[in-house]
């Protein structure tokens, strides 16, 4: 079975610049959380969705907005970058049936804004 | 809010001994605790979980962990340490009345580092 797959690996982007961030989940999940890891820091939460709605958002700027897509893929896009944008992007997948506690990580998607 | 703090930046042990990774959490609802491991350049993965069964709790890899509420604490042991446990380990929280849509919460991150 395939896990929570993200593309792409590795972006470079510059500061004003946007850029969208994919993830699929994980056959059978029908919850995405999206997360963002700054260097030598733990993840940061950023979104929440199940079934296409926003479940619950954290602390970040309206520059930071997602969507979810009827087959359960998700984007996640920014707006405006910052230098301290740069950072690993994380999406995991989850399901109702264990409360979404227990998360499934995708290998990220390193972005570098310069 | 939920929070947690892990005590310890860098932990380094000799391969074969014991491994403590100390873990506090705050929560103001009944909270679900994990512990993820970061190998470099790799993805979170679950260690194990806790959600208010046992208080002990075995994970993969022959980690485990004890949630002690009196003491907010929910350390990771390993009995014998070996040079593939060498990663960044994080202490996560989830409130559990909150449904989980508050996201993971995750602690700064341990070091792990063994020594041969």
């Amino acid at each position: 079975d395939a896990g929570v797959t993200q593309s792409p690996t590795h972006l470079i982007k510059t500061r004003g610049q946007q850029v969208t961030l994919r993830c699929s989940p994980i056959s059978g999940h029908k919850s995405v959380s999206w997360y963002q890891q700054v260097l030598g820091q733990g993840p940061q939460f950023i979104f929440q969705y199940y079934e296409k709605e926003e479940r619950g958002r954290g602390n970040f700027p309206d520059r930071f907005s997602a969507r979810q897509f009827p087959n359960y893929s998700s984007e996640l896009n920014v707006n405006a970058l910052l230098l301290g944008d740069s950072a690993l992007y994380l999406c995991a997948s989850s399901t109702p049936d264990a409360g979404f506690h227990e998360q499934f990580f995708g290998p990220g998607t390193r972005l570098t804004v310069l | 809010a939920q929070s947690v703090t892990q005590l310890d930046s860098h932990v380094s042990v000799s391969e074969g001994t014991p491994v403590l990774l100390r873990c506090n959490y705050s929560s103001s609802y009944s909270p679900s605790l994990f512990w993820y491991v970061q190998h470099p350049n790799k993805g979170l993965q679950l260690l194990l979980k806790y959600t208010s069964a046992a208080t002990l709790v075995k994970g993969i890899n022959g980690f485990e962990a004890e949630f002690k509420k009196s003491e907010t604490s929910f350390h990771l042991t390993k009995p014998s340490a070996h040079m593939s446990d060498a990663a960044e380990y994080f202490c996560v929280v989830s409130d559990l009345d909150r449904g989980g849509a508050d996201g993971l919460t995750f602690g700064k991150g341990t070091h792990l580092i063994i020594q041969p």
